[in-house]
């Protein structure tokens, strides 16, 4: 079974517009982190934001929020007023046993591509 | 911002060559990782590690193998590279914190013809 979906595999927004990408996982450890990864064409992936499974309120950063629904395992990124430079591909990704203190890797879902209309 | 950086950026190479990805960071990071990605597909690890002379293999088999000699320094060897090995090669990054942020390098894409 997928331990990370994101079910929209592309989105257009125009500009200026808020844009919600969704992201469902499967765990059955109590300790977890959630991450949100912005790809752009040139392949680096670079950290958005994090939400840890014991937290209280949903992360936030600048114009990126985490929509965290802990029962329903749903980890929704939103970004307020999209702009040009949205466009990319954008992760959710998972890792698990965070009290463990382990050096296993993420869990990554299959992405949704971003465009941003003018 | 991270500073974890990746040699070459892209590498077009015969089939049968021996090849190896650069990884360094400056951060002293004791965790590091090599993900594998294809084309408009989703990441996955193939190789970890959690410091010096530590190297574990990840979800993905893979061919290649990995080397941790020096904290900041973790390079990915293939002996024999072949088409199949064509792919996106991301290395990462991480402290031993609870929340272990991982930060990426920009990646080697690969292409054996």
């Amino acid at each position: 079974a997928q331990k990370i979906t994101q079910t929209q595999p592309g989105m257009f927004v125009q500009e200026k517009e808020a844009v919600t990408l969704d992201c469902t996982y499967d765990t059955s450890d109590p300790s977890y982190g959630l991450f949100w990864y912005k790809q752009p064409s040139s392949g680096e992936m670079i950290f958005l934001i994090y939400q840890g499974s014991y937290d209280q309120q949903n992360a936030t950063e600048g114009r990126y929020s985490l929509n965290f629904q802990k029962a329903r395992k749903s980890a929704n990124l939103v970004i307020s007023a999209s702009q040009l430079g949205d466009s990319a591909m954008y992760f959710c990704a998972m890792r698990e046993g965070l009290t463990g203190g382990g050096a296993d890797g993420l869990t990554f879902g299959k992405g949704t591509h971003l465009i941003i209309q003018p | 911002e991270a500073d974890i950086y990746q040699t070459p950026r892209y590498l077009v190479i015969g089939t049968g060559k021996k090849i190896t990805l650069e990884c360094s960071q400056t951060m002293g990071h004791d965790k590091m990782y090599w993900y594998q990605q294809d084309p408009g597909m989703e990441l996955h690890l193939i190789h970890y590690s959690y410091g010096v002379n530590s190297t574990e293999k990840g979800d993905l088999s893979s061919e290649s193998t990995v080397s941790r000699i020096r904290t900041e320094h973790f390079p990915l060897t293939l002996e024999s590279a072949r088409p199949s090995h064509t792919s996106q090669y991301l290395c990462a990054s991480s402290e031993w914190v609870a929340k272990e942020t991982q930060y990426f390098g920009p990646g080697t894409r690969l292409l054996v013809l």
